[in-house]
């Protein structure tokens, strides 16, 4: 199975912390990308980079990839309250289009 | 974007019954995925359907039990038949932005199903 494994499993921070999430996967990627999913609802698309990338940033966010050791980490900045919810790493592999998605990391922000 | 809506929103259902979920698109879309998330895990590939042509199933999962239609670029529907509790589970709908394939996943807002 190309299922990641993300670590770690479960974080509680107080609100104004950073927060870091790794992701790490086995087989050759065309990108990655990372998933917010509230209580159990839906989950939005937070930010994607491609293979050839090494870091990207949107907003709070910050990604890097690794894709000698096959791994990605996502940084949250200055989190807030709202920011509680399990956090999903997902691989595209390099020649198809299916989304395979890691274990998720649950993220409680303290206030 | 996409918006995608999905019924029921949650459903309880019998032991060996079968439920019929519905996911609309609000726009057209080449490839439809259905995905299945058990209580605390991640979220699992059932199948990808296709406008016109069978639904395309990964492994463990199968067409008489998750049978899929795919009648136009809009609107999908995932049966899950004979139910037991271990189908108690999200599931999900989503669909790719844009015309190709390798970018993000837009995601219907699920459909929880306990099964008793």
């Amino acid at each position: 199975s190309q299922q990641g494994e993300e670590d770690p499993q479960a974080l509680s921070i107080q609100e104004g912390e950073n927060a870091t999430m790794n992701c790490s996967y086995k087989t050759s990627i065309n990108n990655l990308q990372w998933y917010r999913q509230n209580s159990g609802r839906g989950l939005v698309h937070l930010i994607l980079i491609r293979s050839n990338e090494r870091e990207k940033h949107s907003g709070r966010l910050r990604v890097t990839l690794d894709t000698s050791k096959k791994s990605s980490s996502l940084l949250i900045t200055a989190s807030r309250a709202a920011d509680t919810a399990s956090y999903f790493c997902a691989t595209r592999w390099e020649y198809g289009n299916k989304l395979v998605f890691g274990a998720g990391t649950i993220l409680r922000v303290k206030s | 974007s996409a918006v995608i809506s999905q019924k029921p929103s949650r459903d309880i259902c019998q032991r060996g019954t079968s439920l019929t979920i519905q996911c609309q698109v609000d726009s057209q879309v080449t490839m439809m995925f259905w995905y299945r998330q058990q209580p605390g895990q991640s979220l699992t590939l059932i199948a990808t359907a296709n406008q016109g042509s069978e639904a395309t199933y990964e492994s463990g999962f199968v067409i008489d039990k998750f049978p899929i239609s795919r009648p136009n670029l809009t609107f999908s529907t995932l049966t899950v038949s004979n139910m037991s509790p271990e189908d108690s589970s999200i599931y999900l709908c989503s669909v790719s932005a844009g015309a190709g394939v390798t970018g993000e996943l837009f995601f219907g807002e699920g459909s929880r199903l306990t099964v008793l």
